[in-house]
């Protein structure tokens, strides 16, 4: 069965302070693919990041890095430098390899984390 | 094109009616997803078209749920004698051959009174 937990509920930092949020994944799958999507206030979820398992070189875009460690099952993201815009309910996902199996990809959300930057 | 449209965006209803909601998918996606996000909680699936063809339902789609893709285009979600514990956020997603990101739209808030 696959399974994402983010086991931090919610988080609140001042602006200007590094943080870092937690996803820990389950998966049978050899392939897999992990997600990381923002949900603003405004209820879209906002698409961050896409890694497959078989990638494990981290990524930084601008403020924004993850680090994907298969041995520990983790794919953390860390915001540098928060700002109070980047306040909003951080979802962690997870979907199998596409038409293998007969998988659909569909995503295996974890429960989010609600960051809270103040100014 | 600009993205997956949902409409209607907000849906209130008394306990006991019929509710239908629509997705229109970027219009190059063949798959598209529906999922239901109740407070406080992470998106939970609902089910899976290919196309036109519904692939796959999860089992939180009770027999008062019913989902179709007519041509594979737009997609239709309706909840028949809706009840209390439906009042939930749908959203819908799209994809081309899942080879990318996810694109979500809006979502429809549902609330039943």
């Amino acid at each position: 069965a696959q399974k994402v937990t983010q086991a931090q509920t919610e988080i609140s930092v001042v602006e200007k302070e590094d943080v870092t949020l937690d996803c820990v994944y389950e998966t049978r799958d050899t392939t897999y693919y992990l997600f990381w999507y923002k949900q603003p206030p405004s209820g879209e979820l906002v698409f961050l990041i896409r890694r497959n398992s078989f990638d494990e070189q981290n990524e930084i875009s601008g403020r924004y890095s993850w680090n994907f460690q298969k041995s520990t099952s983790s794919f953390n993201f860390t915001i540098t430098a928060s700002q109070v815009v980047d306040s909003a309910v951080y979802f962690c996902a997870l979907s199998g390899p596409v038409g293998v199996s007969g998988n659909t990809g569909k995503l295996i959300f974890g429960q989010g984390t609600t960051l809270q930057v103040k100014p | 094109d600009t993205g997956v449209s949902q409409n209607p965006r907000h849906k209130i209803t008394k306990r006991g009616q019929n509710v239908t909601f629509r997705c229109d998918p970027i219009s190059e996606h063949n798959r598209l997803y529906w999922y239901r996000q109740t407070l406080g909680q992470g998106p939970e699936f609902l089910t899976y078209f290919q196309n036109e063809a519904q692939l796959e339902k999860s089992r939180l789609l009770s027999d008062r749920f019913s989902a179709e893709r007519p041509k594979g285009s737009f997609s239709t979600l309706e909840i028949q004698r809706t009840e209390q514990g439906d009042s939930a956020m749908y959203l819908c997603a799209s994809s081309f051959r899942g080879l990318d990101g996810y694109t979500f739209g809006s979502g429809t808030r549902l609330t039943v009174v």
